[in-house]
């Protein structure tokens, strides 16, 4: 069973600061891995999908990683800004008799202090 | 705009009730998803649906039930059954064309509390 684990649970950071968030997963036999971002008591907004064949995306200040024989990802921010406090979740996609289902982890709390 | 809507925002159901949460999206996605979010915890599946007419069970769809007789809509009612209903729910779709893991779109979410 495919599980999938973030780490660190919390994370606080002052305003300008490059970060590091985490990602492992037990299965490496995934079709894609995909990084959300989520608002208090909002839905999901995806930021990035990273194909298995891939190694890594860019979407602005945003660069994720993917390591899938290791079980990796990770999601680097740049240049941290207040608005970029959210939870994020990583989450893998395993495909075959699992059609459309993904497997999410419990989420990073990101807190960017100005 | 196109887009997922899901309503109410906020549902409060007493013990015993059965309630409907509601699903609607223009993206024309032929895949739906229902999960669940609880406090500190990932997102959990309950049901999903590859097409109208279709639907399977995820990892915890004892206590709901799904319905999809239109593309755009694919509402979920929490029966009572269910016996910790009280929950954050999502609504996603994809395109479903891939076979390999299309990005999902979430809908905004209703908080169902039960009395």
């Amino acid at each position: 069973k495919q599980e999938v684990t973030q780490i660190p649970a919390a994370l606080s950071v002052p305003e300008g600061e490059n970060l590091v968030l985490n990602c492992s997963f037990t299965d490496s036999a995934i079709y894609n891995l995909q990084w959300f971002r989520q608002d208090p008591g909002k839905g999901l907004t995806s930021l990035l999908l990273i194909q298995s064949s891939q190694r890594e995306q860019t979407s602005g200040r945003l660069n994720a990683s993917l390591d899938k024989s290791s079980g990796r990802s990770t999601l680097y921010i740049a240049a941290s800004q207040p608005g970029d406090s959210a939870t994020y979740l990583c989450a893998v996609y395993a495909g075959g008799t699992s059609y459309g289902k993904l497997t999410f982890g419990q989420g990073t709390i990101l807190t960017v202090h100005p | 705009d196109g887009g997922i809507t899901q309503s109410p925002k906020y549902l409060f159901r007493k013990e015993g009730q059965n309630v409907t949460l509601s699903c609607e999206q223009n993206l024309n996605h032929d895949a739906m998803y229902w999960y669940r979010q609880d406090p500190g915890q990932g997102l959990r599946l309950i049901y999903y649906s590859q097409i109208v007419n279709d639907f399977q069970k995820g990892d915890i769809a004892e206590g709901y039930s799904v319905s999809r007789e239109k593309k755009e809509s694919f509402p979920l009612t929490v029966t009572s059954a269910q016996k910790n209903p009280t929950a954050f729910y999502l609504c996603a779709s994809s395109t479903g064309t891939s076979g390999k893991g299309d990005t999902q779109y979430f809908g905004p979410g209703t908080r169902l509390t039960v009395l």
